[in-house]
């Protein structure tokens, strides 16, 4: 079955970078659009980053555009979530989710989250 | 394009016909899915293109709508359900979520 294990969270302290990864299995990595999405806490969900399923689409939210960069490595089944210039507002859940198709539509399976907390 | 959900809580009880709507800032045909989320855990996809219920979700979640207006509905809530449902567009991107409604049991 999918299965989605994000890794590389942890407390950063504000303005440096971290690097969050999602270990994909049970499905073809290289046919889908693959999304990072975050939840800080106690608030609602706010969609992040795509990638198209041969990485030559990519697209953020204002919040992250220019900071965090989303790419993949289908070698290695892993999708990653590159993040400059940490701040506070950063602090949250953050998951990795397939997509249904080669681009965006709706996100079926999700991972079960990396925690990120930026503070000094 | 923005989407607002409606309410952002309720309480029901068991057995109750339950209704959140999401309305969208511009035309987004039938672009638009639910999730669900249990509290501590991932959401989960349950309607995918307004209407379409996910493999292995209970038909007592049900979707519809088209344009700007959308409804998701619990036909008959029970004490598994108690979650936030999201709504969530795809027309272009960025992608956006709606705020969420807390379901809990009266």
């Amino acid at each position: 079955q999918v299965q989605l294990v994000e890794s590389g969270g942890g407390v950063v302290q504000p303005g440096r970078s971290l690097r969050l990864s999602c270990a994909a299995s049970g499905f073809t990595f290289s046919s889908f659009g693959m999304h990072w999405v975050r939840q800080a806490p106690g608030k609602g969900l706010e969609w992040v980053a795509v990638i198209s399923y041969d990485g030559s689409y990519r697209s953020y939210a204002d919040s992250v555009k220019g900071r965090f960069t989303i790419s993949r490595d289908d070698s290695k089944n892993t999708l990653f979530l590159q993040m400059n210039s940490l701040g506070a507002e950063d602090t949250a859940v953050y998951y990795c989710a397939k997509d249904y198709g080669a681009g965006w539509r709706y996100l079926d399976a999700w991972g079960q989250g990396t925690l990120v907390t930026v503070s000094s | 394009i923005q989407v607002t959900q409606s309410p952002s809580s309720l309480s029901a009880s068991v057995g109750d016909r339950v209704t959140i709507t999401c309305q969208a800032s511009q035309d987004i045909t039938n672009y638009l899915n639910w999730y669900q989320q249990k509290h501590g855990t991932a959401p989960r996809l349950l309607i995918y293109d307004a209407s379409n219920l996910e493999t292995g979700v209970p038909s007592r979640f049900s979707g519809s709508g088209t344009g700007t207006y959308f409804t998701f509905t619990i036909s008959s809530l029970q004490p598994e359900d108690v979650a936030t449902y999201y709504c969530q567009h795809y027309d272009n991107v960025p992608l956006t979520f709606g705020g969420g409604t807390k379901v809990d049991l009266k």
